[in-house]
This record gives C-alpha cells, structure tokens and sequence, in this order.
C-alpha cells in the first residue's frame, strides 16, 4: 500500500466550474500538507501548504486538511483554462523532513 | 531570481548505454534534490544532499546511478548502464535548508528515453 494515494483521473470540467481534488495517506508522521500544480513539460510549483486540520484560502484555491480521516482536498473554484495541469498532493513527515508525492491528478479546464 | 536550471531538457540513449544530467540551484540553497518522475506517477526522491554532503541516497539504485555536488553548488546525476526501465523525467529541486519545510523549488527536468 502507498503512502499517499491520489486518484489519477483524467478530470475534465468546463470553465467556471469547481475542480475538486484529493488525497489519502496512511502514515500518522505526515504533519505537513502540499499541493503542487505541475504544467506539461514542467517543474512541480508549490501552489498551497497547511499544518493543521481545516480550511485555508487563498483566492480561488482552498486546502482542507481532515487529520482524523487522513484525507486532504483541493478545491478550485471558478476554474479557467489555465487551470488545466497535473495537481501534486505532498506531505513531510515530522520526523524526517521527507516529500512523499501522491500520483498527480490531470485536469482540463474546457473553455 | 533565477529558478533552478537544468540540462539537457531532452535525452534519447539505448540500453546500457550511459548518461549524465546537471543541475543549478537557486542561488543559495544549501540543499539540492534529484527526484525521478515516472510517468503517472509522482516524483521519487532519489538523493538529497546539504551543501556537498549526502544527507539521504536511500533511493539511489547505487549499482547504476551515482551523483556529485562539487563545492556545494551545481550537480551532476549519473547513470551507467542505463535500463529501459529508467525512462522518466529527472527533476532537481533545491531549498534553503533541510530538516525543515522550507520549499522545494523544482527545475523543468530532463526528460530520458531508453530505448
């Protein structure tokens, strides 16, 4: 069993619509929580990272971190075309500092 | 500033052939990473180093791979002989420090095709 499981998808919405995205862990060390968005033929960015369990915004992109059900999401609202990326869940444990990727999700944002 | 830079972006080799890849980190980053990124998957961690020192080759396939930090700036990864199972992109990422949640900021990667 892997650590981090994340749906692959493909996911595809239309603009404006709510993308939403996440993952499930296994391991209780995990103490901190990404999100990258990674464009084709790119590098992963960091686009959103939260510690504690609940909701943190920033702009159209919220994080939600449920460390009792080992479950964090992603959710895009009012998505755009250039939303369209492969999206990284990540988590450091808090003993050794490691990433642990999950598998990426692809999505497409149609116009 | 500039990103973390790498080359070539592109590579083509035949089985057991051998390969190198370089790295440039952020300028000031005491920790650089190579991650391998099969594709449909996330990236790996492959080594870690903290200026010119390995904190972490857990991952390394050693009978094939090696990699260097030379004066704790750029780094080279090596594979010698390539498999086919080594097509994947290869990312470098460095931070200002490990043992801490700083960033990671990743290069384009370099993208490897065994044939």
């Amino acid at each position: 069993q892997k650590e981090v499981e994340q749906d692959p998808g493909p996911l595809s919405v239309p603009e404006g619509a709510i993308v939403s995205l996440n993952c499930t862990y296994s391991n209780s060390a995990f103490q901190y929580f990404m999100w990258y968005r990674q464009y084709s033929r790119k590098g992963p960015e960091l686009l959103m990272y939260t510690y504690s369990s609940g909701n943190k915004e920033d702009g159209r992109f919220t994080a939600q971190v449920d460390k009792s059900s080992k479950y964090i999401s992603l959710f895009i609202r009012d998505s755009q075309p250039s939303d369209s990326a492969t999206y990284l869940c990540a988590m450091i444990r808090r003993d050794d500092y490691k990433l642990s990727f999950g598998a990426g999700t692809t999505v497409t944002v149609r116009a | 500033e500039a990103g973390v830079a790498q080359s070539p972006r592109y590579k083509i080799i035949e089985k057991r052939q051998s390969v190198a890849f370089w790295c440039n980190p952020i300028s000031g980053h005491a920790t650089l990473y190579w991650y391998q990124q099969i594709l449909g998957q996330g990236p790996k961690l492959l080594i870690q180093f903290q200026n010119n020192g390995v904190v972490d080759d857990s991952q390394l396939p050693k009978d094939r791979f090696s990699a260097e930090r030379l004066k704790g700036v750029d780094s080279t990864l090596k594979i010698q002989p390539a498999k086919l199972e080594d097509s994947a992109v290869y990312l470098c990422a460095s931070s200002l420090t490990s043992g801490s949640v700083d960033t990671q900021y990743f290069g384009p990667g370099t993208r490897l095709t065994v044939l």
